[in-house]
């Protein structure tokens, strides 16, 4: 079975940081891109980070540009998403996401999706 | 503001036909591929339609999608209760520095 499960979520503060992890299972990983997408507290969803299957190419939001790194570790089959100098609008459940997608028309295909974690950024 | 346009909410009866649309520009779903995610109460989004209009294996052929220049629609037809569900397209856009938007989401109530 096809599973992404995160952690690493939890309540820092505004400033601070954060390292979510996605642990992969029940498929290549290393075969695929992946993908981080948030959702706040009652609102719709966000895309925030893209990172290719070789780690070759990476993408953010600009909401977080230059404050979050994308990375992954092929080996462990682990997505990970390292934030930092927090807001209190980066308040979220954060979900991995793997990429299907075969192209770039073809983005926004995210199959499955990871129960979440949910990041709280209060003082 | 999303860069994709839903309506916030829908409602039907069960057994009725709905549809959701998702409204954008020639640079999102004019020149790429919609899809669909439902999120029930409470859990993650799942994939309900891809490249426009392909239901993935599972999907019941209640849940249709199409697309036509820079507006794409979701159908459910068979209305039911578990249908009651946030949907949300999404599509690449290619002129932002942003890389997938999505709609802001439609709430569908099954009175």
């Amino acid at each position: 079975e096809v599973q992404l499960v995160e952690s690493g979520g939890g309540l820092v503060q505004p400033g601070g940081s954060l390292r979510l992890s996605c642990a992969a299972s029940g498929f290549t990983f290393s075969s695929y891109s992946m993908n981080w997408v948030r959702q706040a507290p009652g609102k719709g969803l966000e895309w925030v980070s893209y990172i290719s299957s070789s780690s070759s190419t990476i993408y953010y939001a600009d909401s977080v540009k230059g404050r979050f790194t994308i990375s992954r570790d092929n080996a462990k089959n682990s997505l990970y998403l390292q934030m930092n100098s927090l807001r209190a609008e980066d308040t979220a459940v954060y979900y991995c996401a793997r990429d299907q997608s075969l192209g770039v028309s073809e983005r926004g295909w995210f199959d499955p999706w990871g129960q979440g974690t949910l990041v709280t950024v209060s003082s | 503001q999303s860069v994709l346009t839903q309506p916030p909410s829908a409602s039907g009866t069960p057994g009725q036909r709905v549809t959701i649309s998702c409204s954008g520009s020639s640079s999102n779903i004019g020149s790429n591929y919609v899809y669909w995610y439902q999120q029930l109460p409470g859990t993650a989004p799942k994939l309900l339609i891809y490249r426009n209009n392909q239901r993935p294996s599972g999907v019941p052929d209640r849940f249709s999608g199409s697309k036509s220049g820079t507006s794409a629609s979701l159908a459910i037809s068979g209305l039911r209760s578990e249908d009651e569900a946030d949907y949300y397209c999404a599509a690449w856009d290619d002129s932002l520095s942003g890389f997938v938007v999505f709609g802001g989401g439609t709430k569908l109530t099954v009175l």
